[in-house]
């Protein structure tokens, strides 16, 4: 079965450091891996999403993700935080074995005090 | 690109009525997915499309949730004899089809809100 873990609710960063929202998942079969992010009556917004072979995948709003397959995580980063980068961030997994369910995580608050 | 379009936004009503959400996928996209997400939590599969045909549906999909993509472009899903239990937000995402790691494109959601 697949399932994704965002380990924590909700993460506390000051503008201009480095952030990392964490995600480790379970899945049979290779990964294809998500991160999205939502603001408040919206819907999600796609991020970055994993690459095969690529380790370190780069995505939108100067934000990256780290694979790594011995722990199974896909942790999102970004080198330096912004105010309007608080908001609500998903995990996602999809499992290669066949079907099309996607699973998310509950969800990270990110939260970037100025 | 238009985006994914949802009507309504907003949908208050009374506990026993039936309810149908309709979702307008983004046009060049032929996979199209429902999820229900309730406060606190990530977005939960419900059923997946593939043009018409609905390939896929979540054990969450009760007997009195049924959905439809008649003609392979919009979709509408349906509440029958709503409970208080089904409030909640209901998404609707699309994408290319392909490799399995299209990302899908979401709508701003149906809220439903069972009195």
């Amino acid at each position: 079965a697949q399932s994704v873990a965002q380990p924590e609710d909700q993460v506390n960063v000051a503008e201009g450091n480095p952030l990392t929202v964490k995600c480790t998942y379970s899945v049979s079969g290779n990964p294809y891996l998500f991160w999205y992010v939502q603001y408040p009556n919206r819907g999600l917004q796609f991020l970055l999403k994993y690459i095969t072979g690529d380790n370190l995948v780069k995505g939108s709003y100067g934000f990256e993700a780290e694979f790594n397959k011995s722990q199974t995580s896909f942790h999102l980063k970004k080198p330096s935080a912004l105010v309007s980068d608080s908001a609500l961030y998903f995990c996602a997994v999809r499992a290669d074995t066949g079907g099309f369910k996607t699973i998310f995580g509950a969800g990270t608050r990110l939260f970037v005090k100025a | 690109d238009t985006g994914v379009s949802q009507n309504p936004r907003h949908k208050i009503t009374k506990r026993g009525q039936n309810v149908t959400f309709r979702c307008d996928p983004i046009s060049e996209h032929n996979r199209l997915y429902w999820y229900r997400q309730t406060l606190g939590q990530g977005p939960e599969f419900l059923t997946y499309f593939q043009n018409e045909a609905q390939l896929e549906k979540s054990r969450l999909l009760s007997d009195r949730f049924s959905a439809e993509r008649p003609k392979g472009s919009f979709s509408t899903l349906e509440i029958q004899r709503t409970e208080q239990g089904d409030s909640a937000m209901y998404l609707c995402a699309s994408s290319f089809s392909g490799e399995g790691n299209q990302p899908q494109h979401f709508g701003d959601g149906t809220r439903l809100s069972i009195l």
